[in-house]
This record gives structure tokens, C-alpha cells and sequence, in this order.
């Protein structure tokens, strides 16, 4: 069946330091794979979205990686902030198909 | 352009009861997607309206239903609850052909 791990279930980072998030899957070849932020009682919110024939993308202080080979993803916050503070899920999808499939996601805490 | 919004934000039942969630879609989005969110489990997808029609489920028993009207806006039906529908339930729209999903804030359901 399809698994979707992100590998730290906590993080603690150095406020200024580089996070990064791991997201591994098994038995699954997502056309698209997305990165979503979630604050303690409310829904996720959109973060990136990478295609299966990108490397790389990035958004502000942001930067997603995807390797279809690796089955791997990996999500790094740049110069992280205390209010980066969050739990951090990706998600997988196929064409033109609604349904996300989640990780467990990673809570991290950036420590000023 | 106002968010997805979710109805009741809080709620409590007995077991046996049932209940109705309510959620209203992004203006101009006509998929609808609802997640129960657990502990436990983490976030999984229950199923997906697309103009009034179910496109995609998940493995979840019979007694969670949906539905979805005319103007999109969409119910989610739970029969004979279980201490374990105890959840988060979480309700997302898209543009219903792009993959990014828009949360809402949740019901939170509590079943004693």
C-alpha cells in the first residue's frame, strides 16, 4: 500500500539556521507533491506545489526538492524565524485528481 | 475573496447519534474534498465532490456520506457515531482540474 513518511516527527532548529524536512513515499509515482503548513487547531495551508519533472522550486525563504528516483523529497527554510514555528505536511497527488495523500507530518519548533 | 468556511466549528454527540458538517467552497471553486484528521492517523481523505457528483473516495465505512449542491457547497454526513469518529474534520476546495487544495478551519467533533 502507499506510505508516505516525513522522517522527524520534531524538529528543533536555531532561530537563523536552515531547516530541512524529509518526505520519503513507497508505492506510489505522484504526478505532483505539495508542502503544507498547519498551525495547532486550524486547517493546512498551501505552501509549494513541485511537478514529477521539476528538480527544484523555490518561494521566498522557501525551497522544495523532488527526486522520482530517491522517492524523495526534501522542504528547507532558510534564515528560519520563531514564527516558522509550525507542523509541516506534504501531500501527494496524481493528474487531475483532488485526493492528497499525507504524510504524518514533522512539528518544528525554530528556538530563538 | 473569503475562505472556506466550516459549520459548526465545534461539536459534541453521544454515541449512536449522527451528525451533518457543513462547508462552503472558495467562490468559483466546484470541488470539494473532506479529511478527518486523528492523532493517530493523521490526515485522511474521505472523499471528493465535483459538481454534485462523488469522483473519488477513501476507506472509510458506509455510515460517512456526503453530498453536494448546485452552488457547491457541500455536507458531510456521519450515522451511528463511534467514540473513534472523535476528529478534526477538515474540508478543502479547488478549482477542480489544479491540485492546490484550500482548507478550511475544521469541525472539531467530540463523541462521548
Amino acid at each position: 500500500s502507499q506510505k508516505i513518511e516525513q522522517n522527524s516527527e520534531a524538529l528543533n532548529i536555531q532561530e537563523g539556521k536552515t531547516a530541512t524536512l524529509t518526505c520519503n513515499y513507497t508505492n506510489y509515482s505522484p504526478a505532483y507533491l505539495q508542502w503544507y503548513r498547519q498551525d495547532p487547531g486550524r486547517g493546512p495551508v498551501f505552501l509549494l506545489l513541485i511537478r514529477e519533472n521539476e528538480k527544484e522550486k523555490r518561494k521566498e525563504r522557501l525551497k522544495v526538492t523532488f527526486d522520482t528516483t530517491l522517492k524523495q523529497s526534501l522542504f528547507h527554510i532558510t534564515a528560519s524565524q520563531p514564527a516558522d514555528s509550525a507542523t509541516y505536511l506534504c501531500a501527494l497527488s496524481n493528474f487531475g485528481n483532488e485526493k492528497l495523500t499525507f504524510g504524518t507530518g514533522t512539528r518544528l519548533t525554530i528556538i530563538p | 475573496k473569503a475562505g472556506v468556511t466550516q459549520t459548526p466549528r465545534y461539536l459534541i454527540k453521544t454515541r449512536g447519534q449522527q451528525v451533518t458538517l457543513s462547508c462552503s467552497p472558495i467562490s468559483g471553486h466546484r470541488s470539494v474534498s473532506w479529511y478527518q484528521q486523528t492523532p493517530g492517523q493523521g490526515l485522511q481523505f474521505l472523499f471528493e465532490y465535483f459538481s454534485e457528483t462523488q469522483r473519488n473516495k477513501g476507506n472509510f465505512p458506509g455510515r460517512f456520506s456526503g453530498r453536494q449542491f448546485s452552488n457547491s457547497r457541500s455536507e458531510m454526513n456521519v450515522s451511528t457515531l463511534e467514540l473513534g469518529d472523535s476528529a478534526l474534520y477538515l474540508c478543502a476546495s479547488g478549482r477542480g482540474g489544479q491540485e492546490t487544495q484550500y482548507f478550511g478551519p475544521g469541525t472539531r467533533l467530540l463523541v462521548l
